[in-house]
C-alpha cells in the first residue's frame, strides 16, 4: 500500500515564525502536491512538483515556498507565518498524469 | 477554466436510505473524474474514478457514471450506513504530463443517523 506521511498532525506557531511542513511518500511517485483545506473552499493547490528539484506554482502560492531535494520528500515552507495561514495542509502524491492521488493524514496548523 | 461544482451539504440521512450527491464539471475535452472520501481526522482517499465517457466507477457499494452529455458524475449508494458518514469530494484532472492539475469541489458532508 502507498503510504504518505506528514511530519506533524498538529502545529501551533507564532506570527512571523518560519514553519516547515514535511511530506514523505514511500512508493517512488514522481509527482507531489501541497494543498490547503478550508471550510467552504475545498482543497486549493499551493505548489506541486513533478520531479526532483522541479516545482510549479499552484493557485495560491503567495506566502509559501517548497523544496524537493529527494524524490520521496516534499517540504512546504511558510517563510513568515501569518494568522490567515491557519488551515489544514494536505500533501499528496501520484504516479503520473490522470492517476489517483494518495493523501497524507494532514497537518492542522494554528498560527497565533 | 476547469471547475467542479458539487451540492452543498450537510446531507443527513437515516441508515439504509438512498444517497445521491450531485457533481457537475466544466472542462474541455475528456478529463478523468474522481470521488474522494475524507473520514474524520484523516486525509482524502480515493473512493472511485472514471476515465472516459460512459465509464462507471464503483467501490464499497458506491457508484458514479461519467456522463459527457450532462457533464456530470453523480455519486450514488443504495443503502447508506453510519460508517459512511464523511466528507465527499468530486474532482477532475486534465492537462498534459508534467503540467496537469487536479481540481476539487468544495466537498459535501454526509451524516448518517442510526
Amino acid at each position: 500500500d502507498v503510504k504518505v506521511t506528514q511530519s506533524s498532525r498538529y502545529l501551533v506557531k507564532r506570527t512571523g515564525e518560519k514553519v516547515f511542513l514535511e511530506c514523505v511518500q514511500d512508493m517512488d511517485h514522481e509527482n507531489m502536491f501541497w494543498y490547503r483545506q478550508d471550510p467552504g473552499l475545498g482543497l486549493r493547490l499551493i505548489y506541486f512538483s513533478y520531479d526532483v528539484k522541479m516545482k510549479e506554482k499552484g493557485d495560491i502560492p503567495e506566502g509559501y515556498s517548497v523544496s524537493r531535494e529527494k524524490k520521496e520528500r516534499f517540504s512546504l515552507i511558510l517563510e513568515s507565518a501569518s494568522t490567515n495561514q491557519t488551515s489544514m495542509y494536505l500533501c499528496a502524491s501520484t504516479t503520473g498524469f490522470r492517476e489517483t492521488q494518495y493523501f497524507g493524514p494532514g497537518t492542522r496548523l494554528l498560527v497565533l | 477554466g476547469n471547475s467542479v461544482t458539487q451540492m452543498e451539504g450537510p446531507v443527513t440521512l437515516s441508515e439504509e436510505a438512498f444517497l445521491t450527491i450531485n457533481c457537475t464539471y466544466t472542462a474541455t475535452g475528456y478529463p478523468s473524474l474522481f470521488w474522494y472520501v475524507q473520514y474524520p481526522g484523516e486525509g482524502l482517499q480515493l473512493l472511485l474514478k472514471a476515465t472516459k465517457a460512459d465509464d462507471k466507477g464503483s467501490n464499497k457499494g458506491f457508484e458514479a457514471t461519467y456522463r459527457k452529455e450532462t457533464t456530470s458524475f453523480h455519486l450514488e449508494k443504495g443503502s447508506v450506513q453510519v460508517s459512511d458518514s464523511a466528507v465527499y469530494f468530486c474532482a477532475l484532472t486534465k492537462g498534459t504530463s508534467g503540467t496537469y492539475k487536479y481540481i476539487f469541489g468544495t466537498g459535501t458532508r454526509l451524516k448518517v443517523l442510526a
